[in-house]
Formats: structure tokens, sequence, C-alpha cells
């Protein structure tokens, strides 16, 4: 069975950073484009970024390029989230998802909140 | 940004009865691969969104046959035949033809 599992979320000042990690299991994790979604409380579904399956490309909103990075390592099956210069309108819940025009599995999610 | 709009925002059925959601597009969906990248999501309560649909009308493995999707270019349609307690939840059509990926703002189906 397919199996995401975000971690890393937590709570971080204005100004600050935090990575995401996204484990992946039981699919050939180098072989797919992963995507992060993200959700603000009581919000809907915000596209966050992207991979390409041959990680050669990614791809960024306009909310949040020049602030977060998005990379891999193929031999622990993770996806990773880089994201700094943390804002308050970057509260949400963020999800891992595999596939990006459309990703077909998706994790539990992981909070992260900024605040002072 | 292509944007998604979908309607109505929330959408109140009586159990047994069908429900249908319209979702727009600001630009056709149709990829320079001849595929329309038009999913259907299902977001229970507490829960991790759940793809229904793909390619406008591809369900997904395990999902119910009560619900189908439609359309094509700008104009898309979730069905769900008959309502069951179990489809509480909010709906979202996402576009991944165009960079960035966009959601429409969900529609949040309930029982009357």
């Amino acid at each position: 069975d397919v199996q995401l599992l975000e971690s890393g979320g937590g709570l971080v000042q204005p100004g600050g950073s935090l990575r995401l990690s996204c484990a992946a299991s039981g699919f050939t994790f180098s072989n797919y484009p992963m995507t992060w979604v993200r959700q603000a409380p009581g919000k809907g579904l915000e596209w966050v970024s992207g991979m390409s399956g041959s990680g050669g490309s990614t791809y960024y909103a306009d909310s949040v390029k020049g602030r977060f990075t998005v990379s891999r390592d193929i031999s622990m099956n993770t996806l990773y989230l880089q994201m700094n210069n943390l804002r308050a309108e970057d509260t949400a819940v963020y999800y891992c998802g595999r596939g990006y025009r459309g990703p077909e599995n998706w994790g539990p999610g992981t909070l992260v909140i900024v605040s002072s | 940004d292509v944007v998604m709009t979908q309607s109505p925002l929330s959408l109140p059925v009586t159990l047994g009865q069908p429900a249908s959601i319209s979702c727009r597009s600001s630009q056709s969906l149709v990829y320079i691969d001849g595929n329309t990248y038009l999913n259907w999501y299902q977001q229970r309560p507490g829960q991790s969104p759940r793809r229904l649909i793909y390619g406008v009308s591809n369900r997904d493995s395990g999902v119910p046959d009560r619900f189908s999707g439609s359309g094509s270019g700008t104009d898309f349609t979730l069905k769900i035949s008959r309502v069951e307690a179990e489809d509480v939840a909010v709906y979202y059509c996402m576009q991944g033809t165009h960079w960035p990926g966009t959601f429409g703002q969900g529609t949040k189906v309930e029982i009357k």
C-alpha cells in the first residue's frame, strides 16, 4: 500500500525556518512526481510546490517562491520542504501528495503554526 | 493562475437524493497532450483529501459508482446519484493542466 507520512511541523516565530519531511513507502519513489499542498485553518486547499519524477524540475506557488525549497532524498524515500522567512499566513496543515497533476495519495498532514 | 470557481458553496441534500456540483475554470483545461487534468477531491471532517475522480470522469479505485464526473474545456460537474450519510464532506475540484495547480473554493455537502 502507498503510504505518505509528513513530519516536522510545529510552532515557529515569524521570520523563522522549518523543514518538513514526507516519508514515502509502498511505491518506487524515484518514479513519481510529488506535491506539497497546504490548508490554512478553516480554509480551502492551496497548492504550494511540486517536483517532477526525475527531480529535475521544481515548481512553486507565487506566495512561497523564493522562501520555500522542495527537494528529495531518493535513498531515504523522503520528500522535503524547506521553509524560510515564515509568515503568519503560512500557518496551515501541510500535506504531501503523490503525483502533481492530480495527487492520488495523501499523507495525514503536519501542522505549521507561525506566531510570536 | 487559473481560477477555479465552484457552485454552490453549500449544498444541503436529503438522504437518497441526487447532488450536483459545478466547477468552471478561467481557461481551457485541455493540455498539449490531449488530456484534461481535472480532478475532484473529497475531504471529510478531520481527514486528508481523497481523490475521487481524475481526468474529468475516471473514478479512483474504491470510489462508489454513485459518484460521477463529466464536462469538458472549462465546465465540469461532479454528481452524486444518491447521497448517503458518509458523503458529508467538502468537495474540491482541482486543475493540474496549468502551473501552478489550483483548487476551487470547496463545496460543503451536508444532510438536510
